[in-house]
């Protein structure tokens, strides 16, 4: 029930394209669901967030497009670009404790 | 920078030995949390501190134990190594309740030889 599913592992997309990444949980006491971009050689970095109250949440080229009722969650990656690459991992947290990491996706944006 | 200061960088050490890895977290955050990435791998949490005390656990070995100091620096103390704990060890700290996102060190990258 802790667990946050997390797909694909990896993901090819051409320059100009669109890059997305899928996510589960089981858990209805998580509260906050956030997106972490972790390049090579650094600790993870968070993207974007969302809380379950809203449907989808957009910060420039990135959105999280949210289904509660489904209990699913993806992050949209618009006019993706070589500079995007990097591992991505979505997550899941209940008051303000414990992050429970997906396994992550290894993008990469062909140029 | 993001804030979060990790040291050392880089371990290497033999199997069955000691080893102390450092956290200090970003101004102002009050929990500390350590999570292990192996090669290939997503982030497993270990544990979590608040102000000084233990909040949660996660699949953290015996062997290791951690702890958060009155100025909020946390270590994180691996004994009787094995080649199995090799990883990138991350740190990362948050203001608390209601603050809910992460911010992460750098890392310290264990290799046990």
């Amino acid at each position: 029930q802790q667990q946050v599913k997390q797909s694909p592992q990896s993901l090819i997309v051409q320059k100009g394209g669109i890059s997305i990444i899928n996510c589960a949980y089981e858990n209805t006491a998580f509260d906050y669901f956030p997106w972490y971009q972790q390049f090579p050689g650094k600790g993870p970095a968070l993207l974007i967030a969302i809380r379950p109250d809203v449907s989808e949440k957009k910060e420039g080229r990135f959105t999280i497009s949210f289904n509660k009722s489904a209990k699913q969650f993806s992050l949209h990656i618009m006019d993706s670009q070589p500079g995007d690459s990097a591992t991505y991992f979505c997550a899941a947290n209940t008051g303000g404790f414990k992050t429970i990491f997906g396994a992550g996706t290894r993008l990469f944006v062909k140029a | 920078d993001s804030g979060v200061t990790q040291t050392p960088k880089h371990l290497i050490t033999a199997t069955g030995q000691r080893v102390t890895l450092r956290c200090s977290p970003r101004s102002g955050d009050l929990s500390v949390y350590w999570y292990q990435q192996s090669l290939d791998q997503g982030l497993q949490f270990l544990i979590q501190y608040y102000n000084g005390e233990e909040r949660a656990k996660g699949n953290i070995l015996e062997r290791f134990s951690a702890q958060q100091f009155p100025d909020l620096h946390s270590e994180l103390n691996l004994s009787s190594l094995e080649l199995g704990d090799s990883a990138l060890y991350f740190c990362a700290s948050s203001g608390g309740a209601g603050t809910y996102g992460y911010t992460f060190g750098s890392g310290t990258r264990l290799t046990v030889v």
